[in-house]
């Protein structure tokens, strides 16, 4: 079992749609990253949380710490949303652990 | 301020060869790890430096290396490649601990051997 667990592996969903992406770890961390990929490869840090909720544009992150769970969520999703999502827990070894990721087709 | 930059970002090489990539951080940035992504295991750790000491290693055979300069520029290496080494290697660059302070990534190098 990943320290690390993201669901759903993959989801399309249509312009406009409402989308939630899961991050589950059984790691202790104080901090969770969730970053996005696109085609290409690079890397952009979307947010990094403790507790409570972020939000940034259409982005929304929220982290439960005491259960182990975070949720990522996209209102208005639009086909540039496209992309991988990954959650990712520091650690305190200097290191990430990162989750399998998240890929999301959006429609137009 | 400029970000995390990589270089070079595509590279074709033979079995057998060996490869150096290059990391230069955020101005400031003390910290370096590398990653390795492939389809098939994602992403994966590799190394971290800091002020030129590497603090921690994932788990990959001796082939692959790495060093810290004092201007906390990295350099990654990997001897005798292999058709499996083909992946796209990402560095990122934090203040310190990227537990307290997270990691800024850069663009990626993709290397293909053949």
């Amino acid at each position: 079992k990943n320290e690390v667990e993201q669901s759903p592996q993959n989801l399309t969903a249509q312009e406009g749609e409402f989308i939630t992406i899961n991050c589950s770890y059984s790691v202790g961390i104080s901090a969770l990253h969730w970053l996005q990929q696109h085609p290409g490869g690079g890397i952009v840090s979307l947010f990094m949380l403790s507790s409570g909720k972020k939000k940034h544009g259409r982005l929304i992150a929220t982290i439960n710490i005491q259960e182990k769970h975070s949720s990522l969520h996209i209102t208005a999703s639009h086909p540039r949303d496209s992309a991988v999502y990954i959650c990712a827990a520091p650690t305190g070894t200097y290191k990430y652990i990162f989750g399998t990721g998240t890929r999301l087709k959006v429609l137009a | 301020k400029a970000g995390v930059t990589q270089t070079p970002r595509y590279l074709i090489k033979t079995r057998g060869q060996q490869v150096t990539l290059s990391c230069s951080p955020i101005s400031g940035h003390r910290s370096v790890s590398w990653y390795q992504q492939t389809p098939g295991q994602g992403l994966q750790f590799l190394f971290e430096y800091f002020s030129e000491t590497q603090r921690n290693k994932g788990n990959f055979p001796g082939r692959f290396s790495g060093r810290q300069f004092s201007n906390s520029r990295s350099e990654m290496n990997v001897s005798t490649l292999e058709l499996g080494d083909s992946a796209l290697y990402l560095c990122a660059s934090s203040l310190g601990s990227g537990r307290n302070y997270g990691y800024t990534f850069g663009s990626g190098t993709r290397l293909t051997v053949v």
